[in-house]
Protein backbone atom coordinates (compact mmCIF):
# COMPACT_ATOMS: atom_id res chain seq x y z
CA UNK A 1 0.00 0.00 0.00
CA UNK A 2 1.01 3.69 -1.12
CA UNK A 3 1.98 5.68 1.60
CA UNK A 4 0.59 8.93 0.18
CA UNK A 5 -2.70 8.87 0.25
CA UNK A 6 -5.54 10.91 -2.47
CA UNK A 7 -8.65 11.84 -2.21
CA UNK A 8 -11.08 11.73 -3.71
CA UNK A 9 -10.47 8.71 -6.07
CA UNK A 10 -12.43 10.06 -8.29
CA UNK A 11 -14.16 13.26 -9.10
CA UNK A 12 -16.42 14.16 -11.67
CA UNK A 13 -17.10 18.15 -12.17
CA UNK A 14 -18.70 20.87 -14.11
CA UNK A 15 -16.89 23.63 -15.94
CA UNK A 16 -18.24 25.96 -13.67
CA UNK A 17 -17.85 23.89 -10.11
CA UNK A 18 -14.83 24.38 -7.63
CA UNK A 19 -13.44 21.56 -5.53
CA UNK A 20 -9.92 20.24 -4.16
CA UNK A 21 -8.16 17.23 -4.24
CA UNK A 22 -6.28 16.68 -1.45
CA UNK A 23 -2.66 14.49 -0.55
CA UNK A 24 -1.77 13.65 2.87
CA UNK A 25 2.02 12.05 3.32
CA UNK A 26 3.11 10.84 6.65
CA UNK A 27 6.81 9.74 6.21
CA UNK A 28 8.55 12.99 7.51
CA UNK A 29 8.64 14.22 3.78
CA UNK A 30 9.88 17.62 3.25
CA UNK A 31 9.21 17.50 -0.47
CA UNK A 32 5.90 17.72 -2.15
CA UNK A 33 4.53 17.20 -6.04
CA UNK A 34 1.85 17.54 -7.75
CA UNK A 35 1.57 16.15 -11.59
CA UNK A 36 -0.76 15.13 -13.70
CA UNK A 37 -0.86 12.56 -16.11
CA UNK A 38 -2.69 11.81 -19.41
CA UNK A 39 -3.49 8.81 -21.00
CA UNK A 40 -0.06 6.78 -21.84
CA UNK A 41 1.67 9.56 -21.77
CA UNK A 42 4.21 10.42 -18.52
CA UNK A 43 3.50 12.40 -15.82
CA UNK A 44 3.99 16.13 -16.17
CA UNK A 45 4.96 18.34 -13.23
CA UNK A 46 2.59 20.79 -12.19
CA UNK A 47 4.02 22.04 -8.90
CA UNK A 48 6.49 21.21 -6.37
CA UNK A 49 6.85 22.55 -2.12
CA UNK A 50 9.57 22.30 -0.62
CA UNK A 51 9.55 22.92 2.96
CA UNK A 52 5.80 24.00 2.46
CA UNK A 53 6.86 26.85 0.33
CA UNK A 54 6.45 27.16 -3.58
CA UNK A 55 9.47 26.13 -5.19
CA UNK A 56 8.43 25.11 -8.95
CA UNK A 57 5.15 26.39 -10.35
CA UNK A 58 5.26 24.82 -14.25
CA UNK A 59 3.26 27.78 -16.02
CA UNK A 60 0.23 26.39 -14.74
CA UNK A 61 -2.52 27.73 -15.20
CA UNK A 62 -4.39 29.53 -12.79
CA UNK A 63 -7.45 27.63 -12.50
CA UNK A 64 -5.49 25.48 -10.68
CA UNK A 65 -4.66 26.87 -7.47
CA UNK A 66 -2.20 24.64 -4.84
CA UNK A 67 -1.75 24.61 -1.25
CA UNK A 68 0.39 23.14 1.34
CA UNK A 69 -1.46 23.41 4.92
CA UNK A 70 1.57 21.92 6.77
CA UNK A 71 4.23 19.76 6.05
CA UNK A 72 2.28 16.48 5.78
CA UNK A 73 -0.66 18.07 3.61
CA UNK A 74 -0.67 19.38 0.08
CA UNK A 75 -4.41 20.46 -1.90
CA UNK A 76 -5.07 20.91 -5.51
CA UNK A 77 -7.77 23.41 -5.44
CA UNK A 78 -9.95 23.81 -8.76
CA UNK A 79 -11.49 26.04 -10.55
CA UNK A 80 -13.22 26.45 -14.23
CA UNK A 81 -12.06 23.98 -15.41
CA UNK A 82 -12.00 22.53 -19.22
CA UNK A 83 -12.84 19.24 -20.31
CA UNK A 84 -9.01 18.65 -21.46
CA UNK A 85 -8.33 18.90 -17.62
CA UNK A 86 -9.43 15.62 -17.30
CA UNK A 87 -6.80 13.33 -16.55
CA UNK A 88 -5.28 11.62 -13.81
CA UNK A 89 -3.74 13.88 -11.00
CA UNK A 90 -0.91 12.56 -8.81
CA UNK A 91 0.36 13.29 -5.83
CA UNK A 92 4.27 12.44 -4.50
CA UNK A 93 6.57 13.21 -2.24
CA UNK A 94 9.99 12.55 -1.19
CA UNK A 95 12.72 13.72 1.40
CA UNK A 96 13.64 16.67 0.44
CA UNK A 97 17.26 17.99 0.35
CA UNK A 98 18.63 14.77 3.01
CA UNK A 99 16.46 12.27 0.49
CA UNK A 100 17.97 10.72 -2.59
CA UNK A 101 17.94 13.10 -5.41
CA UNK A 102 14.72 11.91 -7.86
CA UNK A 103 13.06 9.19 -5.53
CA UNK A 104 9.60 9.93 -5.40
CA UNK A 105 6.99 8.41 -3.54
CA UNK A 106 3.54 8.37 -5.54
CA UNK A 107 0.20 8.31 -4.14
CA UNK A 108 -2.68 5.96 -6.09
CA UNK A 109 -4.00 9.15 -8.26
CA UNK A 110 -6.88 11.16 -7.85
CA UNK A 111 -9.04 10.67 -11.68
CA UNK A 112 -10.76 13.99 -12.35
CA UNK A 113 -13.30 14.03 -15.38
CA UNK A 114 -14.49 17.46 -16.48
CA UNK A 115 -17.55 17.58 -17.90
CA UNK B 1 14.74 16.07 -30.03
CA UNK B 2 13.15 15.24 -26.84
CA UNK B 3 15.72 15.51 -23.71
CA UNK B 4 14.62 11.23 -22.92
CA UNK B 5 13.40 8.99 -25.71
CA UNK B 6 11.96 5.69 -24.55
CA UNK B 7 9.78 3.13 -26.96
CA UNK B 8 6.52 3.52 -25.76
CA UNK B 9 6.25 -0.39 -27.49
CA UNK B 10 3.94 -2.25 -26.32
CA UNK B 11 6.37 -5.10 -25.64
CA UNK B 12 4.62 -8.07 -25.22
CA UNK B 13 6.63 -11.28 -24.17
CA UNK B 14 6.20 -15.10 -23.21
CA UNK B 15 6.64 -15.51 -19.29
CA UNK B 16 9.50 -16.85 -18.12
CA UNK B 17 11.47 -14.30 -20.68
CA UNK B 18 14.26 -11.97 -20.19
CA UNK B 19 12.91 -8.66 -20.86
CA UNK B 20 15.04 -5.46 -21.89
CA UNK B 21 13.97 -1.68 -21.56
CA UNK B 22 15.89 0.84 -23.01
CA UNK B 23 16.23 4.66 -22.88
CA UNK B 24 18.85 7.49 -24.55
CA UNK B 25 19.22 10.92 -23.01
CA UNK B 26 20.77 14.09 -24.51
CA UNK B 27 21.24 15.85 -21.53
CA UNK B 28 24.83 15.05 -20.02
CA UNK B 29 23.70 16.42 -16.68
CA UNK B 30 21.84 13.71 -15.75
CA UNK B 31 23.03 12.10 -12.58
CA UNK B 32 20.78 10.21 -11.25
CA UNK B 33 18.80 7.36 -13.03
CA UNK B 34 15.49 5.78 -11.91
CA UNK B 35 12.76 3.20 -13.29
CA UNK B 36 9.65 3.78 -12.29
CA UNK B 37 7.03 0.95 -12.67
CA UNK B 38 2.90 1.92 -13.00
CA UNK B 39 0.06 -0.52 -12.96
CA UNK B 40 -2.94 -0.03 -15.04
CA UNK B 41 -4.82 2.93 -12.36
CA UNK B 42 -1.85 2.87 -10.09
CA UNK B 43 0.56 5.86 -9.43
CA UNK B 44 4.26 5.11 -10.06
CA UNK B 45 6.46 3.03 -8.35
CA UNK B 46 10.29 3.36 -7.75
CA UNK B 47 11.91 0.13 -9.22
CA UNK B 48 15.56 0.80 -9.32
CA UNK B 49 17.47 3.74 -8.33
CA UNK B 50 21.24 4.08 -9.74
CA UNK B 51 23.21 7.21 -9.27
CA UNK B 52 25.81 7.73 -12.26
CA UNK B 53 27.60 4.83 -14.38
CA UNK B 54 27.39 1.22 -13.38
CA UNK B 55 24.91 -1.82 -12.79
CA UNK B 56 22.70 -2.03 -9.85
CA UNK B 57 21.06 -5.81 -9.12
CA UNK B 58 18.10 -6.05 -7.24
CA UNK B 59 16.49 -9.87 -7.19
CA UNK B 60 15.81 -10.23 -10.73
CA UNK B 61 15.62 -6.75 -12.02
CA UNK B 62 19.00 -5.59 -13.63
CA UNK B 63 19.28 -1.66 -13.63
CA UNK B 64 22.65 -0.61 -16.57
CA UNK B 65 23.55 3.33 -17.10
CA UNK B 66 26.94 3.58 -19.61
CA UNK B 67 27.10 7.54 -19.20
CA UNK B 68 29.37 7.52 -22.33
CA UNK B 69 26.64 6.71 -24.85
CA UNK B 70 23.90 8.42 -22.85
CA UNK B 71 21.74 5.03 -22.68
CA UNK B 72 20.32 2.93 -19.49
CA UNK B 73 18.45 -0.10 -19.57
CA UNK B 74 16.41 -2.09 -16.97
CA UNK B 75 16.68 -5.89 -17.39
CA UNK B 76 13.76 -8.21 -16.15
CA UNK B 77 15.04 -11.33 -15.70
CA UNK B 78 12.53 -14.78 -15.45
CA UNK B 79 9.13 -12.41 -16.34
CA UNK B 80 6.08 -13.06 -14.68
CA UNK B 81 2.78 -12.35 -15.74
CA UNK B 82 3.06 -9.83 -12.94
CA UNK B 83 5.67 -7.79 -13.51
CA UNK B 84 3.30 -6.45 -16.78
CA UNK B 85 2.87 -2.97 -16.50
CA UNK B 86 3.89 0.18 -17.78
CA UNK B 87 7.69 1.07 -17.56
CA UNK B 88 8.94 4.78 -17.66
CA UNK B 89 12.53 5.80 -16.96
CA UNK B 90 13.27 8.83 -15.37
CA UNK B 91 16.49 10.78 -14.75
CA UNK B 92 17.78 14.23 -13.16
CA UNK B 93 20.74 16.20 -12.35
CA UNK B 94 22.52 17.12 -9.35
CA UNK B 95 19.90 18.75 -6.51
CA UNK B 96 17.05 18.74 -9.44
CA UNK B 97 13.57 18.90 -8.18
CA UNK B 98 12.23 17.99 -11.59
CA UNK B 99 12.43 14.56 -12.99
CA UNK B 100 12.59 14.30 -16.79
CA UNK B 101 10.22 11.10 -17.92
CA UNK B 102 10.52 9.00 -20.52
CA UNK B 103 7.25 8.34 -22.65
CA UNK B 104 7.63 4.81 -20.52
CA UNK B 105 7.20 1.29 -22.24
CA UNK B 106 4.03 -0.86 -22.16
CA UNK B 107 5.02 -4.58 -21.54
CA UNK B 108 2.99 -7.44 -21.50
CA UNK B 109 3.66 -11.05 -20.17
CA UNK B 110 1.79 -14.19 -21.55
CA UNK B 111 1.45 -17.03 -19.41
Amino acid sequence: DTEVTQTPKHLVMGMTNKKSLKCEQHMGHRAMYWYKQKAKKPPELMFVYSYEKLSINESVPSRFSPECPNSSLLNLHLHALQPEDSALYLCASSQGLQGRTGELFFGEGSRLTVL
Amino acid sequence: QKEVEQDPGPLSVPEGAIVSLNCTYSNSAFQYFMWYRQYSRKGPELLMYTYSSGNKEDGRFTAQVDKSSKYISLFIRDSQPSDSATYLCAMCGQGAQKLVFGQGTRLTINP
